[in-house]
């Protein structure tokens, strides 16, 4: 079973320039979240879907972040413009189970975000 | 609101000594807690979760983490350490979402050195 992907891998751009990441998740998941790990802390939330409807984007900053999820399958986070404090590892995950707090997410391997 | 707590951002032990992670969470309802792990530029890989069925959990490498309600705290813990454990470990509760899917909060992670 494929794992979950996301690309690309390192992004480097300017400040306010913007910027597009990209996910699929594991063939079959209905729940996809977006999170922005910054150095030396833990993985935040940003926003999660359950097919293509948003559940829970209140940690999202609305005035420069943007994301979808097209026909309840892959995703894109969009970052427009970028502030330096954007510099982070975005992290997409995404689970099987429609409801339940006991349930494993599954994590890809993450876009390196540096804003300069 | 859900919360947990790492003590110690570094941790150093000497390969086959003692491996002992410490969390401590807050939670108003009987928490769903988990440990991941995350190697060098990849995503976070699931360890091991606690859903009340047993305080004691074991987990993936040898890991085990035991549940203790009256102390609030869900250590983790390996016998013997090996090289290859050397990541960042993240200790974070669950709770369900209503909508669908469940919101993990992370801790703010232990970086674990294994020394010869």
């Amino acid at each position: 079973e494929a794992g979950v992907a996301q690309s690309p891998r390192y992004k480097i751009i300017e400040k306010r320039q913007s910027v597009a990441f990209w996910c699929n998740p594991i063939s079959g998941h209905a729940t996809l979240y977006w999170y922005q790990q910054i150095l030396g802390q833990g993985p935040k939330l940003l926003i999660q879907f359950q097919n293509n409807g948003v559940v829970d984007d209140s940690q999202l900053p609305k005035d420069r972040f943007s994301a979808e999820r097209l026909k309840g399958v892959d995703s894109t986070l969009k970052i427009q413009p970028a502030k330096l404090e954007d510099s982070a590892v975005y992290l997409c995950a995404s689970s099987p189970y429609t409801s339940g707090a006991s349930y494993e997410q599954y994590f890809g391997p993450g876009t390196r975000l540096t804003v300069t | 609101a859900q919360s947990v707590t790492q003590l110690g951002s570094h941790v150093s032990v000497s390969e086959g000594a003692l491996v002992l992670l410490r969390c401590n969470y807050s939670s108003s309802v009987p928490p769903y807690l988990f440990w991941y792990v995350q190697y060098p530029n990849q995503g976070l890989q699931l360890l091991l979760k606690y859903t009340s069925a047993a305080t004691l959990v074991k987990g993936i490498n040898g890991f085990e983490a035991e549940f203790k309600k009256s102390e609030t705290s869900f250590h983790l813990t390996k016998p013997s350490a090996h090289m290859s454990d050397a990541a960042e470990y993240f200790c974070a509760v669950s709770r369900r979402i209503t909508g669908g899917g469940n919101k993990l909060t992370f801790g703010t992670g232990t970086q674990l050195k294994v020394e010869l």
